[in-house]
């Protein structure tokens, strides 16, 4: 049972690329969460997906944020041009169900925008 | 209370104190609170998922209740260790969302 695997570890990106992070849930987890942490914060929710649907995007910013939980394969959150404010690290999070049940987090994606 | 809230936000203790940390949550539509323990350089691990106004988990040395009338939760610490510490997390979710808000958490550190 490999838990949740995020890639990269650590993403390094000039200002104006696109950043992907991957996030495969535990096994059997059909729910995924994506969490930021910006420098001197806590986790703040971005987006909430089971397969193939947004279920809420309430915390993730209208411009250059995108996210998505195909059928197949892990979700990627996707950012484009990024700028230096993005710099933090990306936590994904899988669960079976609904609130009832405890996260399994993965190791997170450190990004840099440089 | 409209937001998850933990106190305090940092804690120094000795080695084989016991202490306990406050969370507090919005009282209305309650469904669920959850408690993380968060080691530096690792991803939050679960400790408690607790559901029910008057529960009481427990793990090893750490334990938890739960208040829902009020809105308050404690997770308690028996004989802290240096082991322990780290950043102690509660969520909830937030309104009628399905998904977890999270408090800003309560750094433990243990002295030797």
């Amino acid at each position: 049972n490999a838990g949740v695997m995020q890639n990269p570890r650590h993403l390094v990106r000039r200002r104006g690329q696109e950043a992907r992070l991957r996030c495969s849930p535990m096994k059997g987890h059909s729910h995924v969460y994506w969490y930021r942490q910006l420098p001197e914060e806590g986790l703040k929710f971005m987006v909430y997906l089971q397969k193939e649907n947004i279920i809420d995007e309430s915390g993730m910013p209208k411009e250059r944020f995108s996210a998505e939980f195909p059928k197949e394969g892990p979700s990627i959150l996707r950012i484009q041009q990024v700028v230096r404010g993005d710099s933090a690290a990306y936590f994904c999070a899988s669960s079976p169900g609904g609130p009832n049940y405890g996260y399994t987090f993965g190791s997170g994606t450190r990004l840099t925008v440089v | 209370i409209l937001n998850v809230e933990q106190s305090p936000q940092s804690l120094h203790v000795q080695e084989g104190d016991s202490t306990n940390f406050t969370c507090s949550f919005p009282s209305s539509n309650f469904y669920a609170l959850h408690w993380y323990r968060w080691e530096t350089a690792k991803s939050p691990e679960a400790l408690f998922v607790m559901t029910l106004n008057g529960d009481e988990k427990k793990k090893g040395r750490i334990s938890a209740t739960l208040n829902t009338k009020e809105g308050y939760s404690y997770l308690y610490i028996k004989g802290s260790q240096p082991e322990d510490s780290a950043t102690y997390l509660c969520a909830s979710p937030k309104g009628s969302a399905r998904q977890l808000t999270f408090g800003s958490g309560t750094q433990l550190t243990v002295l030797p």
